[in-house]
């Protein structure tokens, strides 16, 4: 079972490059959520897809865009990279409902230099 | 808005000690909450949930109720093996649509 899968793991990038972070889950999940976690400041929502086709920002979004490319695929786009952005990126997908379990990816390590 | 507040940490204890870690949540109407863990090098993953109040969850020894009188969740496990060192999140969800509001974390450390 693979999960959720994020790519890539590790990531180094001078300010003012972009890239792109990408998501996949394999749980047919509707939901889908991009988090940072910084040390002493926990998990932080970045953006969350309630469901294919729609997209909500979540409590630091600027500097971030996201895509909801089909109900597998969630991607986070850094379009001008600042050292403000070196943390730790989770993706999480869930089932609809309040109850439901959030899956997490392994976490991607961007360092912005 | 909703938010979760919980210990800060470092918590250090000897192999077998007594857990505790204190949630408390600040939310428009009723969350259902859980504890996420998070081993070293790895994602989150579910611990255990509970959707209404004076529901208590619990897995793999680990236990929290669900106070709604004093908004609080906190964690508790009677006695801790040096395999439960992890970072533990408190975390609400107040709607089905859908997002979980999580707290600072907290690091545990275990000793033999």
């Amino acid at each position: 079972n693979a999960g959720v899968t994020q790519t890539p793991k590790f990531q180094v990038l001078k300010t003012g490059q972009s890239m792109t972070l990408q998501c996949a889950q394999d749980m047919n999940h509707n939901s889908m959520y991009w988090y940072r976690q910084d040390p002493g400041m926990g998990l932080r929502l970045i953006y969350y897809s309630a469901s294919e086709g729609t997209t909500d920002k979540g409590e630091v979004p600027n500097g971030y865009n996201v895509s909801r490319l089909n109900k597998r695929e969630f991607s986070l786009r850094l379009e001008s990279a600042a050292p403000s952005q070196t943390s730790v990126y989770f993706c999480a997908s869930s089932e609809t409902g309040m109850n439901t379990e959030a899956f997490f990816g392994q976490g991607t390590r961007l360092t912005v230099v | 808005g909703d938010s979760v507040t919980q210990m800060e940490g470092p918590v250090t204890l000897s192999e077998e000690a007594f857990l505790t870690i204190n949630c408390t949540y600040t939310a428009t109407g009723y969350p259902s909450l859980f504890w996420y863990v998070q081993y070293p090098g790895e994602g989150l993953q579910l611990l255990l949930k509970a959707t209404k109040a004076d529901d208590k969850g619990s897995n793999k020894g680990f236990e929290a109720t669900y106070r709604k009188e004093t908004t609080s969740f906190h964690l508790e496990k009677g006695s801790v093996q040096v395999s439960d060192s992890a970072v533990y999140f408190c975390a609400l969800r107040i709607s089905a649509g859908n997002k979980l509001t999580f707290g600072g974390g907290t690091r545990v450390l275990v000793k033999p």
